[in-house]
């Protein structure tokens, strides 16, 4: 598809398992996004790095943890999760950082059902 | 502050028709818009973007946009609508270099036979 691959494609997890979700992209992009999708509510920016480093952190949770070893990885680390936290989550990449005419492009999500 | 309005949670069109998918934005300076589509069980893909210059932006799949400056507005459209279009469309504006994107909440097409 679009060069960005997410593992796992679902996951069913506890309230007090740990789990994380892996985003990879292949496009030799710079910035990597997480993103949430719930019902009935507009995409939400969870975490963004640009070059490696998180450059925005949209008052995510702690129980939310993202890591980027490298610029072509990103994994969100999930612990102690509420079932509210159920959603589709997106990894999303970008080539020049941040600048005005990037385009993100998404990978297919992790639908993530927390019981 | 930025945001997106898109008005119809669905739109439904007979294949063949016209297809128009609306959205308006707000946002202080010039805006940098964008479309996606959403197939069930899929991430976003990206069909087209507005930056600067002409007003109507051709995209993937025969899609179009018309940026009208005065409405605020970006909708989405596509001459002959086919069945395979039916699918959940998102806009999307950015203020400036290193402002995140905003999404609308997003319209379900649903084109029938």
């Amino acid at each position: 598809e679009t060069g960005v691959t997410q593992t796992p494609r679902h996951l069913v997890m506890g309230m007090t398992n740990k789990k994380s979700l892996k985003c990879e992209q292949h496009l030799g992009h710079n910035a990597m996004y997480w993103y949430k999708q719930s019902a009935k509510k507009p995409l939400e920016l969870m975490f963004v790095y640009s070059l490696e480093e998180r450059v925005e952190n949209n008052s995510v949770p702690s129980r939310f943890s993202p890591e980027c070893p490298n610029s072509s990885h990103l994994f969100l680390h999930l612990h102690t999760l509420q079932p509210e936290d159920s959603a589709l989550y997106l990894c999303a990449s970008s080539q020049g950082g941040l600048g005005v005419t990037d385009t993100q492009y998404f990978g297919p999500g992790t639908r993530l059902t927390v019981l | 502050a930025q945001s997106v309005a898109q008005p119809e949670d669905q739109v439904n069109v007979a294949e063949g028709n016209p297809l128009t998918v609306k959205c308006t934005y707000s946002v202080s300076g010039n805006p940098y818009l964008f479309w996606y589509v959403q197939y069930p069980n899929r991430g976003l893909q990206f069909l087209l973007k507005y930056i600067t210059g002409d007003n109507l932006v051709k995209g993937s799949y025969g899609f179009e946009a018309e940026f009208n400056k005065s409405q605020t507005s970006f909708h989405l459209k596509k001459p002959s609508a086919l069945v395979s279009d039916s699918a959940l469309y998102f806009c999307a504006v950015r203020k400036a270099a290193g402002n995140k994107l905003t999404f609308g909440g997003g319209t379900r097409v649903l084109v029938k036979p």
